[in-house]
């Protein structure tokens, strides 16, 4: 079974450029999440996806993120325009439909704006 | 609101010393507890993970115990190897049923030395 993926890996861009990042959860995951962590800091909730639907988003920081889970499979994260703070490594994890189920990350993709 | 706080790191040990990463949290009703863990290059990984009050979680030589009369789930092994070397995220989820919503630590950077 293929694990939780995350693209890029690594991302570098320019304060006020846009980036977006990706994640395929496992196959049959209802659930989706994304996390951040900043500065070494703790890792901090952002939303989730139950489905194609957000079923929590009271994490997201600003409107300069957006989220979407269209067809309810992989996920992708944009952050426009990007700010020096939003650098960190983000996280999206997946879990089945099942209460209490487990949830599986993914390797992260390491942001970093200049 | 919740929280929850690890001891800072990094600690560093040699081989089979005996480790103990502090955890305390502060939570209203009755959280679901959990060790996280991340190796080197990888998404994070669920150690353990205990429900309810007294409860121990246990796995690959790994304990913790859930003690709600000191809001605390101290991580402790006996003897750690190498391998061990990672970071380390207490976390917890107040949410009755989903898991999936955590609340972190900030991580404890764990290295150990032959």
């Amino acid at each position: 079974e293929a694990g939780v993926t995350q693209f890029p890996s690594h991302s570098v861009i320019e304060k006020g450029q846009t980036v977006t990042l990706r994640c395929d959860p496992i196959s049959g995951h209802d659930n989706l999440y994304w996390y951040r962590r900043v500065m070494g800091k703790e890792i901090k909730f952002l939303l989730h996806f139950v489905k194609e639907s957000k079923q929590d988003e009271s994490g997201m920081p600003n409107n300069r993120f957006l989220a979407e889970r269209t067809g309810g499979t992989y996920s992708t994260l944009k952050v426009q325009p990007a700010e020096l703070e939003d650098s960190g490594v983000y996280f999206c994890a997946s879990s089945q439909g099942a209460r209490g189920s487990p949830l599986h990350f993914g390797n992260g993709t390491r942001l970093t704006v200049t | 609101g919740n929280s929850v706080t690890q001891m800072e790191g990094p600690v560093t040990l040699s081989e089979e010393a005996f480790l103990t990463i502090n955890c305390t949290y502060t939570a209203t009703g009755y959280p679901s507890l959990f060790w996280y863990v991340q190796y080197p290059g990888e998404g994070l990984q669920l150690l353990l993970k205990a429900t309810k009050a007294d409860d121990k979680g246990s796995n690959k030589g790994f304990e913790a115990t859930y003690r709600k009369e000191t809001t605390s789930f101290h991580l402790e092994k006996g003897s750690v190897q190498v391998s061990d070397s990672a970071v380390y995220f207490c976390a917890l989820s107040d949410l009755p049923g989903n898991t999936g919503k955590l609340i972190f630590g900030q991580g404890t950077t764990l290295q150990v030395k032959p």
